[in-house]
């Protein structure tokens, strides 16, 4: 399985909301990451866990809340989100720490 | 500080071949990626340079000099899917985090 996956596809929230968006991989890679995507800009980084521990918060807003429950899982926990926040969510892993990343399909998230 | 730069549009041509070229300047350096990322979708990984020179793979190549803080990915034999956002990105600094240029998006025309 060289696949990540992410769920849902599609989100649409309202501000008062509370959500989450999963990642799952089988690849045995220790290392997971979160980005958020703008149209034409690169993806942005969020949160990485390594060994299943949180290694870098990019300074992100509270109301953005990661969870790595277990090596092939990862969680983002959504609450009181902003219009601003409406992205593309993209879940990467890779073996470990600085080498070659493989991303999921993404989440395309429209907050109203 | 850090820094990549790389062509923000760049055209070719059906069967062509194209350069594109990413210079950085970074705290550190802990090797170098290439992405392809077609609109809508989530960014691909094509190559990754930590040693100087040319690695191949297929249709596409990437250079590396890091004394000279450059890499070029090259493409060969253009298809028209080949139509993307090209990202470069440097891993540099301890905490491996990867610095992202902003990305060339490449339109190859029939």
């Amino acid at each position: 399985d060289t696949e990540v996956t992410q769920t849902p596809k599609h989100l649409v929230m309202g501000m008062t909301n509370k959500k989450s968006l999963k990642c799952e991989q089988h690849m045995g890679h220790r290392a997971m990451y979160w980005y958020k995507q703008k149209a034409k800009k690169p993806p942005e980084l969020m949160f990485v866990y390594s060994y299943e521990k949180l290694s870098i918060n990019e300074s992100v807003p509270s109301r953005f809340s990661p969870e790595c429950p277990n090596s092939s899982l990862l969680n983002l926990h959504l609450h009181a989100l902003q219009p601003e926040d409406s992205a593309l969510y993209l879940c990467a892993s890779s073996q470990d720490l600085g080498v070659d990343q493989y991303f999921g399909p993404g989440t395309r998230l429209t907050v109203t | 500080g850090q820094n990549i730069d790389q062509p923000t549009e760049m055209t070719a041509t059906e069967g062509a071949i194209v350069q594109i070229n990413c210079t950085y300047q970074t705290s550190g350096f802990n090797g170098l990626f290439w992405y392809q990322q077609h609109a809508g979708e989530a960014p691909t990984f094509l190559s990754y340079n930590v040693l100087d020179g040319l690695e191949e793979k297929g249709r596409f190549s990437s250079f590396l000099s890091r004394s000279k803080g450059y890499s070029y990915l090259l493409l060969k034999e253009l298809q028209m899917k080949d139509s993307a956002s090209y990202l470069c990105a440097v891993n540099a600094g301890n905490n491996r985090k990867l610095i992202w240029g902003l990305g060339t998006s490449l339109a190859v025309n029939p």
